[in-house]
């Protein structure tokens, strides 16, 4: 079946910087990606809807500025957390969407702030 | 109430029991996913349904449109087994926006 990766799939940094998260289908153009944040012992959420060469659409609560959402070319995201602060510690995952119909996840980034 | 509704939330089960997990939805979908979260939060994707059933290996997947159900269905479990299973429905009137439910945690013991 479809692949997506993601890259990294940990990462821990400091307070105040910023973190890149990427998103890749190996094997599919995706018309449509999605990430998602999941915080311990709850659902995953959705954050953003992001379709290559146009702006990333926000669900009510993210902030747009935080969360930097880049969709470059047809087989990449990429998720810049910007300012980092323990509270962006989490884990987040991307879907990518083929011809459409079928969405594949990702294995997942966790992202430790310290 | 929650569009995603899985049962149980924890189940424990000694190897080689047949495991069902159980996902009821409230909205109207074009898919559904089974997803496998382990311990460290990789998820892996198990599998995408639209109608019908779908069998992998040990693992089985059915959905009944009509019910708005579906179940996952493990079959001689086995220790490795032992993860949070969710299903996510594509809500077919939010520009495929997933619905994740909370998840099933299970717990096979040798």
């Amino acid at each position: 079946g479809a692949v997506v990766s993601q890259h990294p799939s940990w990462v821990i940094c400091k307070s105040g910087t910023s973190v890149k998260i990427e998103c890749r289908s190996l094997d599919f153009q995706a018309t449509t990606m999605f990430w998602y944040r999941q915080f311990p012992k709850q659902s995953l959420m959705l954050m953003a809807t992001s379709n290559e060469g146009s702006k990333a659409t926000y669900e009510q609560g993210v902030e747009k500025d935080k969360f930097l959402i880049n969709h470059a070319s047809l087989t990449l995201s990429t998720l810049t957390v910007t300012s980092a602060h323990p509270e962006d510690s989490s884990f987040y995952i991307c879907s990518a969407v083929r011809e459409w119909v079928e969405q594949f996840f990702g294995p997942g980034t966790r992202l430790t702030v310290l | 109430k929650n569009e995603v509704e899985q049962s149980p939330q924890n189940l424990t089960a000694q190897e080689g029991e047949f495991i069902t997990i159980n996902c009821s939805y409230s909205v109207g979908i074009s898919a559904l996913h089974w997803l496998q979260q382990h311990p460290g939060g990789g998820i892996v994707s198990l599998f995408m349904l639209s109608s019908g059933k779908k069998k992998h290996g040990r693992l089985i997947a059915t959905i009944n449109i009509q019910e708005k159900h579906s179940s996952l269905h493990i079959t001689a479990s086995h220790p490795r087994d032992s993860a949070v299973y969710i299903c996510a429905v594509r809500h077919v009137n939010r520009d495929d926006k997933i619905i994740f439910g909370k998840g099933t945690r299970l717990h096979i013991l040798p």
